[in-house]
């Protein structure tokens, strides 16, 4: 079956702009994760979703927003970029949420800010 | 709060030599373990995982054994691979979010 597809694969941006990230999650998992992955900060998680409801949120400033479709499918929004959000953005669906269960990740899109 | 702590990179080997890659944590309550492999340009993949004490996961020749009385996963290896070389995660999720180490980079040389 088809894995965790994000789009775009990689995004230029300009200071300011904002961007709007896609995730469509292995058919038949209902939750997504985005996390955000920077060589001085690692892997930081910035949300949950859960049939179309946030669950969970990290510690990331209101700029960065997200939200889940009936189809289960994500999109995550950064507005007024700044260059420490250049990052590669990685995407995780799971069947459900919590415990032992497994996460699936995409490739990620590697926004570059400038 | 909960934190996973790995050992720093790179860990550089030759190819067939054994591989310890340390990690511990600190969570409240029973959390479940996780080893993630990451390659060069893509995501990460799940590797192995163990869900409750003294369980132990392995995969493609990895192994790494939950140890609630030292809070540890290590991720080990008994020969391995140039095709190993990857960054690895040691990640615990308790009821909610994954949390991750800061990631081990293995470099195996012929």
């Amino acid at each position: 079956k088809a894995g965790v597809t994000q789009t775009p694969r990689y995004l230029i941006k300009t200071r300011g702009q904002q961007v709007t990230l896609s995730c469509s999650p292995i058919s038949g998992h209902r939750s997504v994760s985005w996390y955000q992955q920077t060589p001085g900060q690692g892997l930081q998680f910035l949300f949950e979703y859960f049939s179309e409801t946030q669950r969970n949120k990290g510690n990331f400033p209101g700029r960065f927003s997200g939200r889940q479709f009936s189809n289960s499918r994500s999109e995550m929004n950064v507005s007024t970029l700044e260059l420490g959000d250049s990052a590669l953005y990685l995407c995780a669906s799971s069947l459900v949420i919590g415990g032992d269960t497994e996460a699936f990740f995409g490739q990620g899109t590697r926004l570059t800010v400038v | 709060g909960n934190s996973v702590t790995q050992m720093e990179g790179p860990v550089t080997l030759s190819e067939e030599a054994f591989l310890t890659i340390n990690c511990t944590y600190t969570a409240t309550g029973y959390p479940s373990l996780f080893w993630y492999v990451q390659y060069p340009g893509e995501g990460l993949q799940l590797l192995l995982k163990a869900t409750k004490a003294d369980d132990k996961g392995s995969n493609k020749g990895f192994e790494a054994t939950y140890r609630k009385e030292t809070t540890s996963f290590h991720l080990e290896k008994g020969s391995v691979q140039v095709s190993d070389s990857a960054v690895y995660f040691c990640a615990l999720r308790n009821t909610d979010k994954l949390i991750f180490g800061t990631g081990t980079r293995l470099q195996v040389f012929p």
